[in-house]
């Protein structure tokens, strides 16, 4: 069945430096590649998407491609900030399938 | 525009009874989709309504269940609550479901309902 493997977390990182969160897929079909975030009481929030291979989701300064080679999505920052602290969900859908896949989730703390 | 609605935020049960938890999707949206939160098992999708119909189920027991009102107003279900049960609960909706990435699919999703087990 379809899955996705994240970096188990938690991650404390100090503020501007680099950050990479791992994330590698298993799916039966074509699948659209996103990472969500979710802040502390709040629901999910998407961050960024990648529907086919090679192509690069970025916002806020987060960025993750799309490695068909690899089935791998990693999301990277060059330098985080405090505000960037939540929860990091990498997930898949394969179309048609109404539902998405998440990974575990990974927690981000960023110290000042 | 107001975003996805959930209510109650919070609620206690004890095993046995059961629970309805509500969703209002964002107006204009026909899918709602309901999704489990929970440390030890993460996200996990529960089940997806368009107009009315359940398009998609999760792997969950029978007590699980889920309906769409003619204005997509959506509830869940859950009966013969167990200790188990306790998560928080996720509704997220779109324009037309699908979950893929064009902009009609876009989730977008509520702050859930915290649902205690005791």
């Amino acid at each position: 069945g379809d899955s996705v493997t994240q970096m188990e977390g938690p991650v404390t990182l100090s503020e501007e430096a680099f950050l990479t969160i791992n994330c590698t897929y298993t799916a039966t079909g074509y699948p659209s590649l996103f990472w969500y975030v979710q802040y502390p009481g709040e629901g999910l929030q998407l961050l960024l998407k990648a529907t086919k291979a090679d192509d690069k989701g970025s916002n806020k300064g987060f960025e993750a491609t799309y490695r068909k080679e690899t089935t791998s999505f990693h999301l990277e920052k060059g330098s985080v900030q405090v505000s960037d602290s939540a929860v990091y969900f990498c997930a898949l859908s394969v179309r048609g399938a109404q539902k998405l896949v998440f990974g575990q989730g990974t927690r981000l703390t960023i110290n000042p | 525009k107001a975003g996805v609605t959930q209510t109650p935020r919070y609620l206690i049960k004890t095993r046995g009874q059961q629970v309805t938890l509500s969703c209002s999707p964002i107006s204009g949206h026909r899918s709602v989709s309901w999704y489990q939160q929970t440390p030890g098992q993460g996200l996990q999708f529960l089940f997806e309504y368009f107009s009315e119909t359940q398009r998609n189920k999760g792997n969950f027991p029978g007590r699980f269940s889920g309906r769409q009102f003619s204005n997509s107003r959506s509830e869940m279900n859950v009966s013969t609550l167990e200790l188990g049960d306790s998560a928080l609960y996720l509704c997220a909706s779109s324009l037309v479901g699908g979950q893929g990435g064009s902009t009609n699919e876009k989730l977008f999703f509520g702050s859930g309902t915290q649902l205690s087990v005791l």
